[in-house]
């Protein structure tokens, strides 16, 4: 079935750090993959996306690559910030197989925090 | 700005009591979702709308339903709360074409609380 592993948190790392969040997904077909923030008591923000393979989004600073062979969609940054401290999810849909009304799968979420 | 709006932002009901929860969209999109999340966890779809089907989530409670009278308004009825359903609940919409779906957009979300 369709599935998103993310690494779990809490992540903690210092400010001006680099930061990567692994995520990758099981599906049939050919997912859009979206990265997306969540601030405390707020609802989801979109961060980034990609919808097909080798394409990158990327963000206010931040960025990931759809990876087919390896399944992966990692989320990077190269410094972060105190104010990047939020939940991060990785999730796929499936717009381009037929599926694409049925909504989007997630990952558990990684908590980011960043110490100054 | 186009967007989709949740109102109430917070919603205490009590136990048993029935509560609807509502969301608004000027984004004209064809598709309308909502997730439960539980805190610490991940989002969880409950079911959508396209147009005016509706799809249910194989493993949604029957104590959940949803209404959708026009492209913009789309509303969760939960028809006995229980403390187990105390969760944010989002709203979500999209532009479903031939090839794909395209701007999947959150709401705020409604925290509801049971007591």
């Amino acid at each position: 079935g369709n599935s998103v592993t993310q690494m779990e948190g809490p992540v903690t790392l210092s400010e001006e750090a680099f930061l990567t969040i692994n995520c990758t997904y099981t599906a049939t077909g050919y997912p859009s993959l979206f990265w997306y923030v969540q601030y405390p008591g707020e609802g989801l923000q979109l961060l980034l996306k990609a919808t097909k393979a080798d394409d990158k989004g990327s963000n206010k600073g931040f960025e990931a690559t759809y990876r087919k062979e390896t399944t992966s969609f990692h989320l990077e940054k190269g410094s972060v910030q105190v104010s990047d401290s939020a939940v991060y999810f990785c999730a796929h849909s499936m717009g381009d197989s037929g599926g694409g009304a049925d909504g989007l799968t997630f990952g558990k979420g990684t908590h980011l925090i960043i110490q100054p | 700005d186009a967007m989709v709006i949740q109102n109430p932002r917070y919603q205490v009901t009590q136990f048993g009591k029935p509560v609807t929860l509502s969301c608004s969209q000027t984004l004209n999109h064809n598709v309308m979702y909502w997730y439960q999340q539980k805190s610490s966890q991940a989002p969880k779809l409950l079911f959508h709308y396209y147009d005016k089907d509706f799809n249910n989530e194989a493993d949604t409670p029957d104590n959940f339903q949803s209404r959708r009278p026009n492209t913009s308004f789309c509303f969760l009825d939960i028809r006995s709360p229980g403390l187990g359903d105390a969760a944010m609940y989002l709203c979500a919409t999209s532009r479903f074409v031939t090839g794909g779906t395209l701007g999947y957009t959150f709401g705020s979300g409604t925290r509801l609380t049971v007591v």
